[in-house]
């Protein structure tokens, strides 16, 4: 079944434990992102990346890395997490750039005490 | 990317059609009209996507006006499934490839 991955799907922590949300996509897409949704504000876009060992910042990168060592894996870094990065994750991917149909994995809500 | 404008929330009585619109007065000419849902906390789903003409699948029908500035999403036998927020979002793509959801339709099905 072609789908997007996200582990783990639930994950509380505290303030400065770095953290990492794992993203896999089985479609062979060149494209991925990650996106984080606060009530109020939307989905929001915090790195992309067009292809392998290609990333750029969304609108919303400050606290965050991304690696793309391999096209199928797309990792989210909290380096040092903080309660204001609390939120919604979802990972999406496309099968190229420019490729508005976009396949979002199930989300991972993070919270950050 | 021309703006969207749709109704806050819907009623759809199960197994009718649910009728969604969208405004996009200001859609340019390699602007496509694409829409997701969202399922409550769930990722967004894509659905359909067009440019001008009429388009369907096995999830839905776009209907685009023929002077592109206006579209409706019709989901033919509406099930409680199918009770999401539908977002119709206006695109030419681009580097970024960056999805911009706006407020979107809170569609209720009603049983």
């Amino acid at each position: 079944e072609a789908q997007v991955t996200q582990n783990p799907r639930y994950l509380i922590t505290v303030t400065g434990k770095k953290l990492t949300v794992t993203c896999s996509q089985n479609m062979n897409h060149e494209y991925m992102s990650w996106y984080r949704q606060d009530p109020g504000l939307g989905l929001r876009q915090i790195y992309y990346s067009m292809n392998v060992e290609a990333t750029d910042k969304g609108d919303v990168p400050e606290g965050y890395k991304v690696s793309r060592k391999e096209k199928r894996n797309f990792p989210l870094i909290l380096e040092s997490p903080s309660p204001n990065q609390t939120s919604l994750y979802f990972c999406a991917s496309s099968r190229w750039t420019g490729a508005l149909e976009q396949y979002f994995g199930p989300g991972t809500r993070l919270t950050v005490t | 990317d021309a703006k969207t404008t749709q109704p806050p929330s819907m009623d759809c009585a199960e197994g009718r059609a649910a009728n969604l619109p969208c405004n996009h007065s200001t859609i340019s000419g390699n602007e496509y009209v694409y829409w997701y849902r969202q399922i409550h906390s769930q990722g967004p789903q894509y659905i359909i996507h067009g440019l001008k003409n009429n388009e369907t699948n096995e999830m839905a029908s776009l209907i685009i006006t023929e002077d592109r500035k206006s579209s409706t999403l019709i989901l033919p036998h509406a099930t409680l499934r199918d009770t999401a927020v539908y977002y119709c979002i206006v695109r030419s793509g681009g580097a970024t490839n960056k999805l911009i959801f706006g407020t979107g339709t809170l569609l209720a099905v009603q049983p």
